[in-house]
């Protein structure tokens, strides 16, 4: 069956860096895109961007350009979603998607990952 | 690209019928799918292409609409279906979701 199953908890200061993880396993990983999502405290979902891991294209929100990066090992089939310069608003659960196919219909999520930014 | 969803909150009693909206700024033809999710789960997919039922997802569950206005019917409510549903468009980029519809027993 697929899943997707994403790094633990972080807690980092303001400026920092985090790097959220998210396994894949049950489908062959190079055939579908990977998106990211967060969710801020008692807020609604927001997209942050994608990657096609068979070519790691990436599509990038334009307000997050700046400062994420996403990547993919198809050697361990990990997607990985490094966000920068973080800031106490980035505080917000990081959610990793799969595609149908190459689309933009998002099918099986990872289960979140919190990430808190407080000094 | 702004979604729209209303109400914020429906109020309805168990094995009625609950009618959600969902209303883009322009039209997103039938690029637009339905998600549920519950406290401190992540979201799980219920219709996409506006009316198409996702794997496994009951058959009370079903999608309509084109163009700018879509509606998610939940034929009879059970104990679980109380929870949050939002509408994403991924016509265009950035892709959007709505601010969400919570709905509670009445």
């Amino acid at each position: 069956q697929v899943q997707l199953v994403q790094s633990g908890a972080d807690v980092k200061k303001p400026g920092a860096s985090v790097k959220v993880s998210c396994k894949a396993s049950g489908y062959t990983f190079i055939n579908h895109r990977i998106g990211w999502v967060r969710q801020a405290p008692r807020q609604g979902l927001e997209w942050m961007g994608w990657i096609s891991v068979y070519n790691a294209n990436t599509k990038y929100v334009q307000k997050f350009q700046d400062r994420v990066t996403m990547t993919a090992d198809t050697s361990t089939s990990t997607a990985y979603m490094e966000l920068r310069s973080l800031r106490s608003d980035d505080t917000a659960v990081y959610y990793c998607a799969r595609a149908k196919a190459d689309g933009l219909v998002f099918d099986y999520w990872g289960q979140g990952t919190p990430v808190t930014v407080s000094s | 690209m702004v979604m729209t969803q209303s109400p914020a909150t429906l109020s309805v009693s168990p094995g009625e019928r609950a009618t959600l909206s969902c209303r883009a700024s322009q039209s997103v033809g039938s690029n637009l799918a339905w998600y549920q999710q519950k406290p401190g789960q992540a979201p799980r997919l219920l219709i996409y292409a506006a009316s198409t039922r996702a794997a496994g997802i009951p058959a009370r569950f079903s999608g309509s609409g084109s163009g700018t206005e879509f509606t998610l019917t939940i034929s009879s409510l059970q104990s679980e279906d109380f929870v949050v549903y939002f509408c994403q468009q991924y016509d265009n980029w950035p892709l959007t979701f709505g601010g969400g519809t919570k709905v509670e027993i009445k």
